[in-house]
């Protein structure tokens, strides 16, 4: 089975950084992503990690650690438009296992 | 560019009713997928086509069904809907080939069943 875990809300204030935590155990892995979904919308797509390490995209950056099953997605300068949910993923062969999403709050 | 477009967008079902929620992608991608999303479960894959003509079950197969007579249309059945299906439904597509493999979404059809 597939178990991928993150908290359920997050609050910080506008400029300030959130860091998301996601640990998975699943029975296959390519790769991790993290999709942003607002509210009402579609999921988009954030980031990927297939190896260890760290992916840098702008204010957006992702860690990955294979042998400990974790990731976290890290938010810089927050701004009042990256209040939505972000979610975990786990890549296995092509399929992917969601988590229930992380929903972050940014205050002014 | 399109990208994938759902159809409806929403909809008011009643119980023991068959409905068919479409799903178009423009972008060749070979591989296209079925999702539903509920509020503190995430999302849930249904069924999925690596290829025309292929399809598999996922993680929550069991009153709905799925073809893939070509590459741009995957339609989600349901046969006689019941009110646990009532979900926000989520088509998606990759290029399987690609080097990152990412998933296009739709815009979703939310659907009730009463």
């Amino acid at each position: 089975g597939q178990n991928i875990d993150q908290p359920t809300e997050m609050t910080a204030t506008e400029g300030a950084i959130v860091q998301i935590n996601c640990t998975y155990q699943t029975s296959g892995f390519n790769g991790l992503f993290w999709y942003q979904q607002h509210a009402g919308e579609a999921p988009t797509f954030l980031s990927y990690n297939v190896l260890d390490g760290l992916e840098e995209k702008g204010r957006f950056s992702s860690f990955l650690s294979r042998s400990k099953g974790y990731s976290y997605l890290l938010l810089k300068e927050l701004q009042m438009k990256d209040s939505a949910s972000y979610l975990c993923a786990v890549n296995n062969d092509y399929k992917l296992s969601f988590g229930a999403g992380t929903t972050v709050t940014v205050r002014a | 560019t399109a990208g994938i477009t759902q159809a409806p967008t929403s909809q008011i079902l009643a119980a023991g009713r068959s409905m068919t929620l479409r799903c178009t992608q423009d972008m060749r991608h070979n591989a296209m997928y079925w999702y539903r999303q509920d509020l503190g479960l995430g999302l849930r894959l249904i069924h999925y086509s690596n290829t025309a003509g292929t399809t598999g079950k996922g993680e929550v197969p069991d009153g709905y069904s799925v073809s893939r007579a070509n590459t741009d249309d995957f339609p989600l059945t349901l046969a006689s809907a019941v009110p646990s299906q009532t979900s926000v439904y989520f088509c998606a597509s990759s290029d399987s080939g690609g080097s990152i493999n990412e998933q296009f979404f739709g815009p979703g059809t939310r659907l009730t069943v009463l």
